[in-house]
């Protein structure tokens, strides 16, 4: 079964932009996966769905601050014109016909 | 708008059972997989179970397998999920999620409800 791996924090300043990863496992490079954003307190909220070719789609009403990138078994999520409600989890899914698997999460921090 | 309303959850003693329900609004249910999610108190997420639209086919964590079962009944559009011999490590937020038609992805989440287990 498939594994991700994140980061478990970043951290960039106001206004600037961060990019998280979410890695694939080694023969899993093909998965489409999801990115979810969970703010402190809060239930996990949807972002984006992003395939191996970068191509990304959105949740209804996500900001275009989100975008999704892909290389080879990476996967990311680049966040713009950082925002204090931006502070918060993010983690990654990917899934089979019988199981689905979340990553560790990355907590970024808004300086 | 799409609305997933969990609840039955609360505090039980280590060994005893409890049921889960998440009512579900704003999409067409009967079409929809579903799954559940948990969050144990500052850990990340970990998928529990998930079941087809029908409820003929249902995955499950193998750590799980056996002592949860999920289910589900669309002509009450609510998903379920019936917990026994719970133990302490099984106190977490359990969510409810809609999986996306097309490609799979958990696209929507209820607000969750907590599982406390402890004597």
């Amino acid at each position: 079964q498939p594994v991700l791996t994140q980061s478990s924090s970043a951290s960039a300043s106001l206004g600037s932009s961060v990019k998280l990863t979410c890695t694939l496992s080694s023969g899993h490079s093909s998965y489409i996966i999801a990115w979810h954003q969970q703010q402190p307190g809060k239930a996990p909220r949807y972002l984006m769905e992003l395939e191996r070719s970068g191509t990304y789609n959105k949740g209804s009403g996500v900001p275009d601050r989100f975008s999704g990138s892909s290389s080879g078994a990476d996967r990311y999520l680049t966040i713009s014109n950082l925002q204090s409600e931006d502070e918060a989890d993010y983690y990654c899914e990917t899934w089979n016909t019988n199981t689905r698997v979340f990553g560790g999460g990355t907590k970024l921090t808004v300086l | 708008e799409v609305q997933l309303v969990e609840s039955g959850g609360g505090l039980v003693q280590p060994g005893e059972s409890l049921r889960l329900s998440c009512a579900a609004s704003g999409f067409t249910f009967s079409s929809c997989v579903m799954t559940w999610v948990r969050q144990a108190p500052g850990k990340g997420l970990e998928w529990v179970a998930s079941i087809d639209y029908t409820g003929t086919t249902s995955y499950y964590a193998d750590s799980l397998k056996g002592r949860f079962t999920i289910s589900r009944d669309n002509s009450k559009t609510t998903l379920y999920l019936q917990m026994s011999t719970l133990r302490a490590e099984d106190t977490a937020v359990y969510y409810c999620a809609k999986l996306n038609l097309g490609s799979g992805s958990v696209d929507y989440w209820g607000q969750g409800t907590l599982v406390t287990v402890s004597s």
